[in-house]
């Protein structure tokens, strides 16, 4: 597509559920990222995945957070049951190897925890 | 690991002014060093970057500086307009291209005043 989407663009859940977000970058990116931002931070590193290569998990915050990467192309970020403190912007960012263009964000899911 | 500290975390300028937003990194290693722009409900956008061994950059209204000696470098927008008025991220990586885990400062919000 002509660049990385997310879904869904909002949610809520209760304490305690599991949440799936989705991320769909550019075709042909073989760099995918999520990163979380919090209200007034900055944008913490989750994980990044790079082709077959075994993904880099150390930003994830906890065993409740996973990611996968199917195909190369589609990722799905997995919240185990959600705390409030996982409230945040989740962000999703593509790139294409040995280029300069840097990363292409997509516009987030906003994730609230009731 | 990396840490990014950004200053200041707001600041407020008349139209037609210029604005300069400082970070500093602490990972000499670091060779890549972009500039984000974040608008409200969007993803952050790459609007510059930089690499170690380049001093300085410019792009018409935006120009960014590097000491690399210092750890230090800075975002410059002159003529400053109303549709500048965003949240800037700077970040810096360890990689030569876009495909290694940035970290990011905390942000900058930059409103212009008409």
């Amino acid at each position: 597509g002509a660049g990385v989407s997310q879904s869904p663009s909002n949610k809520v859940t209760e304490k305690g559920k599991d949440v799936e977000l989705r991320c769909d970058p550019i075709s042909g990116h073989t760099a995918l990222y999520w990163y979380r931002q919090s209200l007034g931070q900055g944008l913490e590193f989750l994980i990044y995945f790079q082709g077959n290569s075994a993904p880099d998990k150390s930003g994830l915050p906890s065993d409740r957070f996973s990611a996968e990467r199917t195909g190369g192309s589609v990722s799905t970020l997995t919240i185990q049951r959600t705390q409030q403190e996982d409230s945040a912007v989740y962000l999703c960012a593509s790139s294409s190897f040995g280029t300069d263009y840097g990363y292409t964000f997509g516009s987030g899911t906003r994730l609230t925890v009731v | 690991g990396e840490n990014v500290e950004q200053h200041p975390s707001t600041l407020s300028v008349q139209e037609g002014d210029s604005a300069v937003i400082k970070c500093t990194y602490s990972d000499s290693a670091s060779n890549y060093f972009p500039w984000y722009k974040q608008e409200l409900g969007k993803g952050p956008q790459l609007i510059i970057d930089i690499r170690s061994n380049v001093g300085e950059k410019k792009d018409q209204r935006i120009a960014v500086t590097l000491n690399k000696t210092a750890k230090h470098f800075s975002l410059h927008i002159t003529e400053t307009q109303p549709e500048d008025s965003a949240v800037y991220f700077c970040a810096a990586s360890l990689g030569g291209g876009s495909n290694y885990k940035l970290t990011f400062g905390k942000g900058t919000l930059l409103t212009v005043n008409p």
